[in-house]
């Protein structure tokens, strides 16, 4: 098991591009996750998936979109991007919505906006 | 609004002496703890769990406590070890469903050798 994989490890855009971040997870889980972490603080929800088809909102939704069409894959979008975003994101997924139960975490990617 | 913050951003600890880290809860709603080591370059690891009805839980080399009346969390690392030397975070799940996790701010810990 890989368990919960994100691509790109790095990536510089300027203000205004786009781009989408990958989240994979090969543990069959139903629930997917992404957080910010901006230096020294902890993680923020961005957007969450309860299932395949399904996304809603998190803590800091503003400037992000994301999609989760199979159940493996969540993907989280940039339309336009800021200074502001620069920051390092984490996708994590748990088995259940069951508000008992730990979320697994991928090794990050880290987003520079100049 | 709810929160859950940290008292200590950073510790620094002798090795082989024990670790607390501390934690304020203010949501009381919430009934599922968890702590998470994040090392430097990395995604935040599980470390152990703890459910509101239970006040203490041990795992290997480490202890988590639950003071609800207070709202308080603690993780114990006993023995500290320099690969102990991370930034460590508390969790809480506010109580509803959707295992949404609301993070403290982290404490980092140093182990001196």
């Amino acid at each position: 098991n890989a368990g919960v994989t994100q691509t790109p490890k790095f990536r510089v855009l300027k203000t205004g591009q786009s781009m989408t971040l990958l989240c994979a997870q090969d543990m069959n889980h139903e629930y997917m996750y992404w957080y910010r972490q901006d230096p020294g603080m902890g993680l923020r929800l961005i957007h969450y998936s309860v299932g395949e088809g399904t996304t809603a909102k998190g803590e800091v939704p503003d400037g992000y979109n994301v999609s989760r069409l199979k159940k493996q894959n969540f993907l989280l979008g940039l339309e336009s991007a800021a200074p502001s975003q620069t920051s390092v994101y984490f996708c994590a997924s748990s088995p259940t919505g069951l508000a008992d139960y730990e979320q697994y975490f991928g090794p990050g990617t880290r987003l520079t906006v100049t | 609004g709810e929160s859950v913050g940290l008292h200590l951003p950073t510790l620094s600890v002798q090795e082989g002496d024990n670790s607390i880290i501390n934690c304020a809860y203010s949501n009381s709603a919430s009934d599922y703890f968890i702590w998470y080591k994040q090392e430097s370059g990395k995604g935040p690891q599980f470390i152990i769990d703890i459910r509101s009805n239970m006040d203490k839980r041990q795992g290997q080399r480490v202890t988590v406590l639950l003071n609800k009346t207070v709202k308080h969390l603690s993780l114990q690392i006993a023995a500290t070890q320099p690969g102990d030397s991370a930034v460590y975070f508390c969790a809480e799940n506010g109580g509803a469903a959707g295992n949404k996790l609301t993070f403290g701010g982290g404490t980092r810990v140093l182990v001196k050798p």
